[in-house]
């Protein structure tokens, strides 16, 4: 079965760097999520789209933004990157609605190190 | 507020022996739970959930859990532990009325020996 992809799956970058994250969702899931895993942490939900929407927001920080496209991908771009933003970036999809109940299923991530 | 609280950081089992990983949650409306692996350098694989049908849930790998609401817990189980099994699993709630959100505990590793 199809899965979600993140690309790329490892980005190295300098502090006050800009990076751009890219998601694919399952094909016909319409809800993207992002989450930021830190060493040793949880994942935190950082933001999430529905339908090309902003439908929620956690603790993303004002440097980052993101979007969902036409095609549903969606991209988290980072600017002014700092050491604390080193973590493992997750994306999610859900297939339905604006995803109160349904599942969301997990890409592979994104690590990025920023040096 | 929602919240999980998984009760173990790190769970250590011999082979062919049970699993039981614990997790407490709060929630004021009826919350759908989850539990999910983490392998090393993985991604999040979901196991099970939970979204108020029956208590007991069945997912893959051999694992289930039981929904107590007078107890706020849904335990992780598993009758015989696999080598395989080793990682990381995580706890997770998502407040039905309150937005899309899923809110992880802080994780329990566990490590199976030979």
């Amino acid at each position: 079965a199809a899965g979600v992809i993140q690309s790329p799956r490892h980005l190295i970058k300098e502090k006050r760097e800009t990076a751009t994250l890219k998601c694919y969702p399952i094909p016909r899931h319409d809800t993207v999520y992002w989450y930021q895993q830190g060493p040793g942490q949880d994942p935190q939900f950082l933001i999430s789209f529905y339908e090309k929407m902003q439908s929620d927001k956690g603790s993303i920080p004002d440097r980052f933004s993101a979007q969902q496209f036409s095609d549903y991908h969606s991209e988290l771009n980072m600017s002014s990157l700092e050491l604390g933003d080193s973590a493992l970036y997750f994306c999610a999809s859900s297939p339905v609605g604006r995803g109160y109940t349904d599942t969301q299923y997990f890409g592979p991530g994104t690590r990025l190190t920023v040096l | 507020a929602q919240s999980v609280t998984q009760l173990d950081s790190h769970v250590s089992v011999s082979e062919g022996t049970p699993v039981l990983l614990r997790c407490n949650y709060s929630s004021s409306y009826s919350p759908s739970l989850f539990w999910y692996v983490q392998h090393p350098n993985k991604g999040l694989q979901l196991l099970l959930k939970y979204t108020s049908a029956a208590t007991l849930v069945k997912g893959i790998n051999g694992f289930e859990a039981e929904f107590k609401k007078s107890e706020t817990s849904f335990h992780l189980t598993k009758p015989s532990a696999h080598m395989s099994d080793a990682a990381e699993y995580f706890c997770v709630v998502r407040p039905n009325q309150a937005g899309t959100a899923l809110i992880f505990g802080k994780g329990t590793t566990l490590s199976v020996s030979s």
